[in-house]
């Protein structure tokens, strides 16, 4: 039972152009939705985040939308560097069995080449 | 400053075999830790959290379970490893929001 899902494994996007990272969820008690990024032999690090009451949040070249009625919500990089290249996790983040969650997708790998 | 150290980044181990996979946090005190694990084609899966010394919760049945002998120090064990324990396993610190979250390099346990 997946909550939260990334249905692309991976993306190919040449520098300069829109990266568009797709994550779909299940539970609408989710409170929070992030973005972490994870290079090799490297621990994921926040990248960008969403509260359930917003339906966008921009940060630089990130921008991440939120689509409640679709349980949808998508991670825009404009314009894509080489440097973006990297594994992209979503997550969730909501109340359960008295303590924070935070659930995982299983990750989009992005590759931005020249 | 903060910071967490997961070790083995890599590791494999034969079936039967026992498991013991450290991760530590420096520069804070009463962490919430937590170990992941991400099978093939999977997201992150919550094994094991602690609040405390001592306080473990698991959040799924399994051949794994998790120790927290001192503040700052996360163990995850098994007396005998399976197949099915193959995968890719991530400590997580939290001491306030997600946001603020730290995570070892993780490591990737090939059982064979």
């Amino acid at each position: 039972d997946q909550q939260v899902k990334q249905n692309s494994p991976s993306l190919s996007v040449q520098e300069g152009r829109i990266s568009i990272l797709n994550c779909d969820y299940t539970n609408s008690m989710f409170d929070y939705f992030l973005w972490y990024k994870k290079y090799p032999a490297e621990g994921p690090t926040f990248l960008i985040s969403i509260s359930s009451i917003k339906d966008k949040n921009e940060d630089g070249r990130f921008t991440v939308f939120l689509n409640k009625s679709a349980k949808h919500l998508s991670l825009h990089i404009v314009p894509s560097q080489p440097g973006d290249s990297a594994v992209y996790f979503c997550a969730a983040s909501g109340l359960a069995g008295g303590y924070n969650k935070l659930i995982f997708g299983a990750g989009t790998r992005l590759a931005v080449h020249p | 400053s903060q910071t967490i150290h997961q070790w083995p980044a890599t590791l494999v181990q034969p079936v039967g075999s026992p498991l013991s996979l450290e991760c530590t946090v420096e520069g804070t005190s009463n962490p919430n830790l937590y170990w992941y694990r991400q099978a093939a084609g999977r997201g992150l899966q919550l094994l094991f959290y602690s609040i405390g010394i001592d306080q473990i919760s698991s959040e799924v049945p399994q051949n794994l379970s998790a120790s927290r002998p001192q503040d700052r120090q996360f163990i995850l064990s098994s007396k005998k490893l399976l197949l099915s324990d193959s995968g890719f396993y991530l400590c997580a610190w939290k001491g306030g929001t997600w946001q603020r979250a730290f995570f070892g390099q993780g490591t990737r346990l090939t059982v064979v």
